[in-house]
């Protein structure tokens, strides 16, 4: 079974640009999570997607935001980069109503 | 709000001891915990986890144990080894689901000397 994917791996971006991060679930979850990890920090909620609508977000301005297409697969994006946004963003999936989440392995940001 | 955290940012263990990584939460709506290990360049890793009806639950190498009283959570790695080498991350979920989801503390790092 394949686990969670997301692309890219890397990116690097100049301070104003935008920035797109996706996310494909486990097959059969219909539930996603967006987290930020900034370094040396703990996993920041940032959007919660279930068949297609947005759950909830965290306390992130409104520059960050993204969707969840009908197959699932997520996009994260984020406008007017800044260089505080540099971070490791983590997506997760799991089945609606359970607990636990899959991580994928993230993609490392870098705003320049 | 209430949230997850952690004693000790890092901890250092001889290889082949056991190791014991403290979580302290506050929010005593949860009803569910779980551990994840997080290794460099990686996302977290499902480690073990238990729900609030129960004050412990053993893995392969693992056990977790719940003290609602104290609100602690706890993970112990037996005979460490070092693979074992990561961050580790405890993380909550108020009864219901809670409108965040998990909330994860900072982290743990552990790190096994040879």
């Amino acid at each position: 079974e394949a686990g969670v994917t997301q692309s890219p791996t890397h990116l690097i971006k100049t301070r104003g640009q935008q920035a797109t991060l996706r996310c494909s679930p486990i097959s059969g979850h219909t539930s996603v999570y967006w987290y930020q990890q900034a370094l040396g920090l703990g996993l920041q909620f940032l959007l919660w997607y279930d068949e297609g609508e947005e759950r909830n977000r965290g306390n992130f301005p409104p520059r960050f935001s993204g969707r969840q297409f009908p197959n699932y697969s997520s996009e994260l994006n984020v406008n007017a980069l800044e260089l505080e946004d540099s971070a490791l963003y983590l997506c997760a999936s799991s089945l609606e109503g359970a607990y636990g989440y899959t991580f994928g392995s993230g993609t490392r940001l870098t705003v320049v | 709000g209430e949230s997850v955290g952690l004693h000790l940012p890092t901890l250092s263990v001889q290889e082949g001891d056991n190791s014991i990584i403290n979580c302290a939460y506050s929010n005593s709506a949860s009803d569910y915990f779980i551990w994840y290990k997080q290794e460099s360049g990686k996302g977290p890793q499902f480690i073990i986890d238990i729900r609030s009806n129960m004050d412990k639950r053993q893995g392969q190498r693992v056990t977790v144990l719940l003290n609602k009283t104290v609100k602690h959570l706890s993970l112990q790695i037996a005979a460490t080894q070092p693979g074992d080498s990561a961050v580790y991350f405890c993380a909550e979920r108020q009864s219901g689901g809670g409108a965040d989801g998990l909330t994860f503390g900072k982290g743990t790092h552990l790190i096994i000397q040879p």
